[in-house]
């Protein structure tokens, strides 16, 4: 079965750097998303992603975050300048259309230190 | 507008009996309600969806049940079992086609032997 898979499934880094999670979605998906969830919390948008731009962000989702979708498989949350308040588990999305079925990775949990 | 409320916070049901977790909606414009299961660790699966044109749906022991006057929605687990204990999530979303699910607070099951 087609999965969403991410890499790092665990990274700590040290506050002030930066940070790239990396997420491969289902191949035939064109909507990709990234949440966050804070240990113990709920699960909250940060950005979705079609067609090469940004198709809506969250107030979460600040000058210090970036996506990209360098190639035909791989989608990236770039944080710049990590604070202690990012960390967070990080979780891709994908979905084939924007009001369908969103399929999530197993995350990526990010530790700021 | 865009909160989704979920209820209760945790609950504990025997082996056997029903498990039901209720969220609530404010924005008529949400069109798309899942659920969500999470194991610890884990990413968010998806269970079960529902639109609202239907009032319930059903699949295998899980069942929507959903009341558009009252902006409400419900899952019910069938004969809960030990391995349905996880978190659940409700989530909503619009038909602005970014795809962004907004979600409930979530509910921790323990189904006890």
């Amino acid at each position: 079965e087609p999965e969403v898979t991410q890499t790092p499934s665990h990274q700590v880094t040290q506050m002030g750097q930066e940070v790239i999670l990396r997420c491969v979605p289902i191949s035939n998906h064109l909507y990709f998303y990234w949440y966050r969830q804070i240990l113990g919390q709920k699960v909250e948008f940060l950005v979705s992603f079609y067609n090469n731009e940004i198709s809506e962000k969250s107030e979460i989702f600040d000058d210090q975050f970036s996506v990209e979708r360098p190639d035909g498989s791989n989608f990236t949350l770039k944080i710049r300048s990590t604070k202690l308040e990012d960390s967070a588990m990080y979780f891709c999305a994908s979905s084939q259309t924007g009001n369908t079925e969103a399929f999530f990775g197993q995350g990526t949990r990010l530790t700021v230190v | 507008q865009q909160q989704v409320k979920q209820s209760p916070q945790s609950l504990i049901v025997q082996k056997g009996g029903i498990s039901i977790i209720n969220c609530a909606y404010e924005n008529t414009a949400f069109d798309y309600f899942p659920w969500y299961q999470q194991f610890p660790g884990k990413g968010p699966a998806l269970l079960i969806a529902i639109r609202p044109d239907v009032s319930e749906k059903k699949e295998g022991r899980f069942t929507i049940s959903f009341n558009k006057s009252a902006k409400q929605f419900s899952l019910h687990i069938m004969d809960s079992q030990p391995g349905d204990s996880a978190t659940y999530f409700c989530a909503a979303t619009n038909p602005s086609n970014t795809g962004k699910l907004i979600f409930g607070q979530g509910t921790t099951l323990q189904v006890k032997p």
